[in-house]
């Protein structure tokens, strides 16, 4: 799997939009960027993933750069409820492929009111 | 709620002592991780069963072993605990029989606490 470099942490004002950014420059062409974050002791919760689109969702949008090297997960308008952890992934989505998700440190994004 | 049932939710034993930790997939899944998190630490990954069989291993120490049943329910055995194996730990599955889709998704954890 490719290593991750997130900011360890980040604040942001709640109503506003939180873009947490992922530095993955080693990421080979078969591997996707998944999302992830872990509010307080919880089970990690599962977010967005993608290839090279952007990809939106109900909970939020990842913006993934033309060379692959980076991508941005924003929040667009931030409530207390989504301070955690959060966590960038990449690894290869195949069927029955035998790899897990590593985890790194994650950036923890602090929500003020 | 994720789909995946973990049991029991909390768990006080002697050091010495054997427990069995119980993860239900999401139906359909066929895949399940097993995850340590101990306080103030990262996710570290322990194994990884697909379909019965085992298809990746982590830092699982020997004193640990999981398996996956043919119901596609798993169990993590943990022997001879030791202080320091307290620590939450989660199970995830992924990959459902019907879609390709591959996120995996983590059961609400097991806080296991060794006195």
């Amino acid at each position: 799997d490719a290593k991750t470099t997130q900011p360890t942490s980040m604040d942001c004002a709640e109503g506003r939009a939180a873009n947490l950014p992922c530095n993955h420059s080693t990421i080979s062409g078969n591997e996707y960027v998944y999302w992830y974050r872990q509010i307080h002791s919880q089970g990690p919760q599962y977010i967005i993933h993608g290839l090279k689109n952007n990809e939106t969702n109900e909970m939020a949008s990842l913006i993934i750069t033309e060379d692959r090297k980076s991508s941005t997960l924003i929040l667009p308008h931030a409530t207390l409820r989504d301070t955690a952890v959060y966590y960038c992934i990449v690894r290869v989505a195949a069927f029955n492929y035998g790899q897990n998700f590593v985890f790194g440190p994650g950036t923890r994004l602090s929500v003020l009111p | 709620d994720s789909g995946v049932t973990q049991t029991p939710k909390h768990l006080i034993t002697a050091t010495g002592q054997r427990v069995t930790l119980r993860c239900s997939p999401r139906s359909g899944d066929l895949s399940v991780y097993w995850y340590q998190q101990s306080l103030d630490q990262g996710l570290q990954f322990l194994i990884q069963y697909y379909n019965g069989e085992e298809r990746a291993k982590g830092n699982i120490l020997e004193r640990f072993s999981a398996q996956q049943f043919p119901d596609l329910h798993s169990e993590l055995n943990l022997s001879s605990l030791e202080l320091g194996d307290s620590a939450l730990y989660f199970c995830a599955s992924s990959v459902g029989q019907a879609t390709l889709s591959t996120e995996a998704f983590f059961g609400q954890g097991t806080r296991l606490t060794v006195v």
